[in-house]
């Protein structure tokens, strides 16, 4: 099954706008990342945050994590047209390192 | 291009037929994730492999196997297909886990296989 869900499963904005998709999970995870899917296409590792972090930024993302309530929140700032894709967070089990599970995926488009 | 081969890219056959999908890791990786993607769902995980072993076990089906060579290439086997097996096949690799915990993928195209 999967690990984890991801919220909404569907979100439509304009440029310019922020975007925020949300993922939440059930077990222990020593990592959590955030992968970016163009429709039909292979994954792409987008950031990755650490079960000891609670925030990290890469140029317009910022990520959240919250182990408490295995929760997790990915914020795209000023979207642009070709944010739109699907994104989705994999999370890697503390029992397993190797076991990694995505969740359904929010799908983001981007209405120029 | 990510590094990461996969053949086909396109696949039809029958129900109750057999296929294998074939995944070239990038260069330097060791290990080897497949997944499975129906229409506009999620990625299932299926199986992983670390040079030659296997490491983890997701949703595999009995009718599917998996393997990884000596030379880290990966095949995986789906035999007495159904309907419900169409779908897009993902491998990815990755260098391993690091110290850090971290296991970073690096995805191919994917095969998408369709079962009539």
């Amino acid at each position: 099954s999967q690990q984890g869900e991801e919220d909404p499963q569907a979100l439509s904005i304009q440029e310019g706008e922020n975007a925020t998709m949300n993922c939440s999970y059930k077990t222990s995870i020593n990592n959590l990342q955030w992968y970016r899917q163009n429709s039909g296409r292979g994954l792409v590792h987008l950031i990755l945050i650490r079960s000891n972090e609670r925030e990290k930024h890469s140029g317009r993302l910022r990520v959240t994590l919250d182990t408490s309530k295995k929760s997790s929140s990915l914020l795209i700032t000023a979207s642009r047209a070709a944010d739109t894709a699907s994104y989705f967070c994999a999370t890697t089990s503390r029992v397993n390192n190797n076991d990694m599970r995505f969740g359904a995926g929010t799908r983001l488009t981007v209405k120029p | 291009d990510s590094g990461v081969t996969q053949t086909p890219k396109h696949l039809i056959t029958a129900t109750g037929q057999r296929v294998t999908l074939r995944c070239s890791p990038r260069s330097g990786d060791l290990s080897v994730y497949w997944y499975q993607q129906s229409l506009d769902q999620g990625l299932q995980f299926l199986i992983q492999y670390y040079n030659g072993e296997e490491r983890a076990k997701g949703n595999i089906l009995e009718r599917f196997s998996a393997q990884q060579f000596p030379d880290l290439h990966s095949e995986l086997n789906l035999s007495s297909l159904e309907l419900g097996d169409s779908a897009l096949y993902f491998c990815a690799s990755s260098g391993g886990v690091s110290l850090s915990g971290a296991n970073v993928l690096t995805f191919g195209a994917g095969s998408r296989l369709t079962v009539l």
